[in-house]
């Protein structure tokens, strides 16, 4: 157990709709880093926030957004989903702004979109 | 632009040894890390090198090369809990991690 923890396990939804992801990180970690895994595509980074601001920026869609609260929890919320959106979320945390640290990941969020 | 290439497939015997070889390509290098990953399951970091060398940890060691742009992940003693898949990642100048596609390790009897 890392101490990640990801909300909800699994997420059955259509096309079209929206959906929002939930990650706690680990206790006194600032960092929160979100990814998708996808069969074809192994894992990809989406976008880090440090203590609330955006912090980089992977290969984030247009459709996918979010943010870090004041509690530090994140949010990843993904719109107008298509069937490709399929995939593993997975959520990390580390305990400053990254250099030299090591992501712990949470269990995942499957997502799939019939 | 990133570019990490490992290889898809390994199949090796219980007890054994086996050597997954990870080769990069990236803009700025800060950073290598080997995570392992069981089916359905999040990653579990095993091992960072930075500095050119070997880290040994228990029946797991790491080696990189800077100039060669080259790791690899020695897994000793093989166990069947031991089959899954093995990330390489590499951090690069922004502090971005970049994931090879991983090699799926297969442990036999």
């Amino acid at each position: 157990d890392s101490g990640v923890t990801q909300t909800p396990k699994h997420l059955i939804t259509a096309t079209g709709q929206r959906v929002t992801l939930r990650c706690s990180p680990r206790s006194g970690d600032l960092s929160v880093y979100w990814y998708q895994q996808s069969l074809d595509q192994g894992l990809q980074f989406l976008i880090q926030y440090y203590n609330g601001e955006e912090r980089a920026k992977g290969n984030i869609l247009e459709r996918f957004s979010a943010q870090q609260f004041p509690d530090l929890h994140s949010e990843l919320n993904l719109s107008s989903l298509e069937l490709g959106d399929s995939a593993l979320y997975f959520c990390a945390s580390s305990p400053g702004q990254g250099r030299g640290e090591t992501q712990y990941f949470g269990p995942g969020t499957r997502l799939l979109v019939l | 632009g990133q570019n990490i290439d490992q290889p898809t497939e390994m199949t090796a015997t219980e007890g054994a040894i086996v050597q997954i070889n990870c080769t990069y390509q990236t803009s700025g290098f800060n950073g290598l890390f080997w995570y392992q990953q069981h089916a359905g399951e999040a990653p579990t970091f095993l091992s960072y090198n930075v500095l050119d060398g070997l880290e040994e940890k228990g029946r797991f060691s790491s080696f990189l090369s800077r100039s060669k742009g080259y790791s690899y992940l020695l897994l000793k003693e093989l166990q069947m809990k031991d089959s899954a898949s093995y990330l390489c990642a590499v951090r690069d100048a922004g502090n971005m991690l970049t994931f090879g596609g991983g090699t799926r390790l297969m442990v036999k009897p």
